[in-house]
This record gives C-alpha cells, structure tokens and sequence, in this order.
C-alpha cells in the first residue's frame, strides 16, 4: 500500500535552517510528482512547492519563494524539502502528498503523509 | 496571485443539506476538487473533476461547478460530516497550486 512518512520537524530558531524528508513505498516514486503542502496550527492549507517526477522542474508558492528548496532522490524514494531563513509564520504542519495525473490532463492530490510538525521560535 | 474564496463556516441540522461554495476566476476552465479534513488528519478527496466521487465515499457527497463557482453539496448531513473542507484547483498555467481558506461545518 501507498504510505508517505515525513520526518525532520522540530524546534528551530528563526533564521535558521531546517531540511524535511519524505520517505515514499508501495508505489513507483520516479513516476510521480510530488508535493510540499503546509497547514499552520488552526489554519487553512497551503500549498507550498511541487518537484516533476524526475527532478527537472519545481514551482513554489509566493510566501516560501527563494527561502525553500525542494528536491528528491529517486534512488533512495525520497522526497526533500530544505528550509531556510525561517519565519514564525513558517510554524506548521509540513505534509507531503502524491499528485494524481488525470486522463483529463490535470492532476490532485490522492494520497499524504501524516505530517510533521515545525516550529520556528526562539 | 490566484485565489479561491470559501465561507467560513456553514452550519446545519443533521438531516439538512449543507451546501459549500468555492469561486475562483479560473474555475470555468478548471476543475474543482474537494477534501474533508477532520481534526488533525490528513486531507481526504470527496470530489474530484468537478463533480465525480471517488470510492469508499459516502454518495451524500456530490459536487457541481458552473461559470466561476464549485459547490460541494453534502444531503442528509450527519454528525460524522462535521469537518474542515477545502477547495483545491490549479491556476491558469498549471504551475501553482491553490487551496480555498477553509469552509467548517457544523452539523448540530
């Protein structure tokens, strides 16, 4: 079965720098884009960044733009998210999630990790 | 940058038909997509491609979009609705992905 366990989450001070990993199984992970979605506590969601299947292209969102690097290793079934310059509006619950490619050309998300929570304070 | 609007919170009887809306500029070229969140779980799909349930779904759950507006429509509500739903859809290019605020509703 599909299963997606994130990791690295904790407390970090702001300005600093924090990388997130997500561990992949039960599925072809070199065939599937991935996904960064983020939830701050009571808050809504919020999509964060995307990586192609093979690595060759990633978008961001405008609030983590140029502070948040997103990556993977297909060889180890792993997908990244490296943080820096952290901001206590970055305080959130970190999920990653499989994009779902439709016949009809657009995609959703079908399956997420169970988060892992980061906070930025000092 | 693209946004979708959804209201607050919208608060039925059980047995009532709870109705959440969800506008977006980019939704009558777009598809809107629906997740229920419940507590601190994961999101789940209810509606995909506008309209279309995925399995395991409960059939109270239906979706509909016209012009620039989705609504998730969810008959018969029970107490085990109550939840967080959202929105979801891309923007016109397809790079970014967009979430609505957040709709909370309340079966009581």
């Amino acid at each position: 079965q599909v299963q997606l366990v994130e990791s690295g989450g904790g407390v970090v001070q702001p300005g600093r720098s924090l990388r997130l990993s997500c561990s992949a199984s039960g599925f072809t992970f070199s065939t599937y884009v991935m996904h960064w979605v983020r939830q701050p506590p009571g808050k809504g969601l919020e999509w964060v960044a995307v990586i192609w299947y093979d690595g060759t292209k990633n978008y961001y969102g405008d609030s983590v733009k140029g502070r948040f690097t997103i990556s993977r290793d297909n060889m180890k079934n792993t997908l990244y998210l490296q943080m820096s310059s952290l901001r206590a509006e970055d305080t959130a619950v970190y999920y990653c999630a499989r994009e779902f490619a439709s016949m009809t050309g657009e995609s959703y998300f079908d399956y997420w990790g169970q988060g892992t929570l980061v906070t930025v304070s000092s | 940058s693209y946004e979708l609007t959804q209201p607050p919170s919208v608060s039925v009887s059980p047995g009532q038909t709870a109705r959440i809306t969800c506008s977006g500029d980019a939704l009558p070229k777009k598809y809107a997509y629906w997740y229920q969140q419940k507590s601190v779980q994961a999101p789940v799909l209810v509606i995909f491609e506008d309209s279309k349930r995925p399995s395991g779904i409960s059939e109270r759950f239906s979706g509909s979009s016209s012009g620039t507006m989705a609504t998730l429509t969810i008959s018969g509500a029970q107490v085990e609705d109550e939840a967080d739903y959202y929105c979801y859809s891309t923007d016109s290019s397809a790079s970014h992905r967009v979430f609505g605020g957040g709709t909370r509703l309340t079966v009581l």
